[in-house]
């Protein structure tokens, strides 16, 4: 099977920044994918690594290291909009295996 | 951006019933869609993977009989919950990749949230 890790819990202060890191180990790797989850709602796309290297959309970024099997999402200017869980997930093949998510609360 | 569009969004039916769930993709064509489950506080588990055209490829522990999935054409999947159980309880949600290439990410529908009596 896919083993995918992140942290359980995160908080931080509204305005700061904040990483949640990703480790997997799968049987292949055809990129890596973020998502955000708001509570009782569906995931929508953040970004996506398939290469080595930094990924920035805005106030998002990406990191990947393949060799490492390790990830992270980068949340900048944090706004309390922005409390939700986040899905690290590794397509293998065309399917998506997901991690457990990290929930982010932002407090003021 | 691409629109996946699930629905029904809340079902409340009673033990027996079977319930059937659609996804559209709105906006692109979709070889492939996805139908997952999600139990609360837990991550999204692939339940099945579903094929324009072919038979659907199920995951280990999931009752192909008792979820069937039809893939009509290049913009509509549909999971049938047959004779729904408490257990069966759930966050249904699909997903569906644009086919125009590999690296294309799954949009998600807004999910259905399953509720048997």
């Amino acid at each position: 099977g896919q083993n995918i890790d992140q942290p359980t819990e995160m908080t931080a202060t509204e305005g700061a920044i904040v990483q949640i890191n990703c480790t997997y180990q799968t049987s292949g790797f055809n990129g890596l994918f973020w998502y955000q989850q708001h509570a009782g709602e569906a995931p929508t796309f953040l970004s996506y690594n398939v290469l080595d290297g930094l990924e920035e959309k805005g106030r998002f970024s990406s990191f990947l290291s393949r060799s490492k099997g390790y990830s992270y999402l980068l949340l900048k200017e944090l706004q309390m909009k922005d409390s939700a869980s986040y899905l690290c997930a590794v397509r293998v093949d065309y399917k998506l295996s997901f991690g457990a998510g990290t929930t982010v609360t932002v407090r003021a | 951006g691409a629109v996946v569009s699930q629905h029904p969004s809340w079902v409340i039916c009673k033990s027996g019933t079977s319930v059937k769930i659609e996804c559209r993709s709105l906006d692109f064509q979709a070889t492939t869609m996805f139908w997952y489950r999600q139990f609360p506080k837990q991550s999204l588990m692939l339940m099945a993977t579903s094929n324009e055209g072919s038979k659907a490829t199920y995951e280990q522990g999931v009752e192909k009989d008792k979820f069937l999935i039809n893939h009509a054409s290049l913009t509509l999947s549909t999971l049938t919950v047959t004779s729904a159980h408490p257990e069966d309880s759930s966050f249904y949600i699909c997903s569906a990749r644009d086919h125009k290439g590999p690296n294309q990410p799954q949009h998600f529908g807004d999910g259905t949230r399953l509720s048997i009596l």
